[in-house]
């Protein structure tokens, strides 16, 4: 199957700062791509969706001055984390696929700790 | 909206055992139905998927997986487990048009012992 990559694949960071996490689709082009946020022994959350060269749209109750998305390419997305409390700390994984009805691949994830 | 339960959040059995992994999903429209599975320090890969058509769907390591639509139900089954099959495994639904965004089940672990 296609791969996605995320990077980096752990990050610690302190209180205040912002954190930018890559997600990379590497062996095709990805139309869209999906942002989630895992909590530990939970389920996967959707955070918001982005097509290429258009805004993200974000899910209810996700903050978009917060988590800053951006899909400028068909190969990469970037999910910023805008001045980080530990309250964010969190397993973040990306998917991609290529077009409506089409797969979704998954990143390996990102585990975000803010101290 | 829409909602997957996955009813077990650890599922323990012996090697070569049957195994049978509930999902129950809820939903106002018609949905797909996927299972994906994680292994340990690994991304989310697709294991099977109900599209439309046959209500049997199989993977091909040995799962599969009944759509059934009166009981809201699509849990996966292996009549016989291996070692290498101790992973997380999360139900998921989406609706067949718009941005057909995937809702998640709870995951269940599964841990084969010898």
């Amino acid at each position: 199957g296609a791969v996605v990559s995320q990077h980096p694949s752990w990050v610690i960071c302190k209180s205040g700062t912002s954190v930018k996490i890559e997600c990379r689709s590497l062996d095709f082009q990805a139309t869209t791509m999906f942002w989630y946020r895992q909590f530990p022994k939970q389920s996967l959350m959707l955070m918001a969706t982005s097509n290429e060269g258009s805004k993200a749209t974000y899910e209810q109750g996700v903050e978009k001055d917060k988590f800053l998305i951006n899909h400028a390419s068909l190969t990469l997305s970037t999910l910023t984390v805008t001045s980080a409390h530990p309250e964010d700390s969190s397993f973040y994984i990306c998917s991609a696929r290529d077009g409506p009805d089409n797969e979704q691949f998954f990143g390996p994830g990102t585990r975000l700790t803010v101290l | 909206a829409q909602s997957v339960t996955q009813l077990d959040s650890q599922v323990p059995v012996f090697e070569e055992a049957p195994v049978e992994l509930r999902c129950n999903y809820s939903s106002s429209v018609s949905v797909y139905l996927f299972w994906y599975v994680q292994y340990p320090n690994q991304g989310l890969q697709l294991l099977l998927k109900y599209l439309s058509g046959s209500t049997l769907v199989e993977s091909i390591n040995g799962f599969e997986a009944e759509f059934n639509k009166s009981q809201t139900s699509f849990h996966l089954r292996k009549p016989s487990v291996h070692i290498s099959d101790t992973a997380e495994y999360f139900c998921a639904v989406s609706s067949p048009t718009g941005a057909q965004k995937l809702v998640f089940g709870q995951g269940t672990r599964l841990t084969i012992n010898p």
